[in-house]
């Protein structure tokens, strides 16, 4: 099993550009999250989702958006990317809430110029 | 570019000393926790978790312990090796919501 990927690894945008970020997992969890990391701010969660079709905010969702069209799959899109956006993207997946161990992915890390 | 351990509160033990690394939650109604452990350029690892119906548990080389009363918990480990080296995260739930997650100590553990 892969676990959790993320694709990409690196990039880089200017100001205002869009992108999205890709996040699979085959685990067959129900539970996926998307967390920003910053240095010395620790895991910081951005949105997430229940179960394919649902997403919901978190801590920081502002100038995100995400969709959970299948349940191995939890896209997060940068609609106008800004400077504060640069950071280390994880992704990270659940089986419930409950109880539950957060397995993540290796990270995508993001500069915006 | 600039390490997530930056401006974090740092341990440095030798190899083979036992480390305990510290936390205080913040939520009273949390009844899970988890400690996590991140090595440079990695995603967090899970290391142990521990529910609120106790105060300590045991894993291999690592120890945690919950006093739920003054809302701290510590991560114990025993014989710190090199590869032990990394930041290492707390994170708390009130079980029925998303983790909440400290800011993180690094651990420098030299030879």
């Amino acid at each position: 099993n892969a676990g959790v990927t993320q694709t990409p690894k690196f990039r880089v945008l200017k100001t205002g550009q869009s992108m999205t970020l890709l996040c699979a997992q085959d685990m067959n969890h129900e539970y996926m999250y998307w967390y920003r990391q910053d240095p010395g701010m620790g895991l910081r969660l951005i949105h997430y989702s229940v179960g394919e079709g649902t997403t919901a905010k978190g801590e920081v969702p502002d100038g995100y958006n995400v969709s959970r069209l299948k349940k191995q799959n939890f896209l997060l899109g940068l609609e106008s990317a800004a400077p504060s956006q640069t950071s280390v993207y994880f992704c990270a997946s659940s089986y419930g809430t409950e109880g539950n161990e957060q397995f993540f992915g290796p990270g995508t890390r993001l500069t915006v110029l | 570019g600039e390490s997530v351990g930056l401006h974090l509160p740092t341990l440095s033990v030798q190899e083979g000393d036992n480390s305990i690394i510290n936390c205080a939650y913040s939520n009273s109604a949390s009844d899970y926790f988890i400690w996590y452990k991140q090595e440079s350029g990695k995603g967090p690892q899970f290391i142990i978790d521990i529910r609120s119906n106790m105060d300590k548990r045991q894993g291999q080389r690592v120890t945690v312990l919950l006093n739920k009363t003054v809302k701290h918990l510590s991560l114990q480990i025993a014989a710190t090796q090199p590869g032990d080296s990394a930041v290492y995260f707390c994170a708390e739930t009130p079980g029925y919501s998303t983790l909440t997650f400290g800011k993180g100590t690094m651990l420098l553990v030299s030879p």
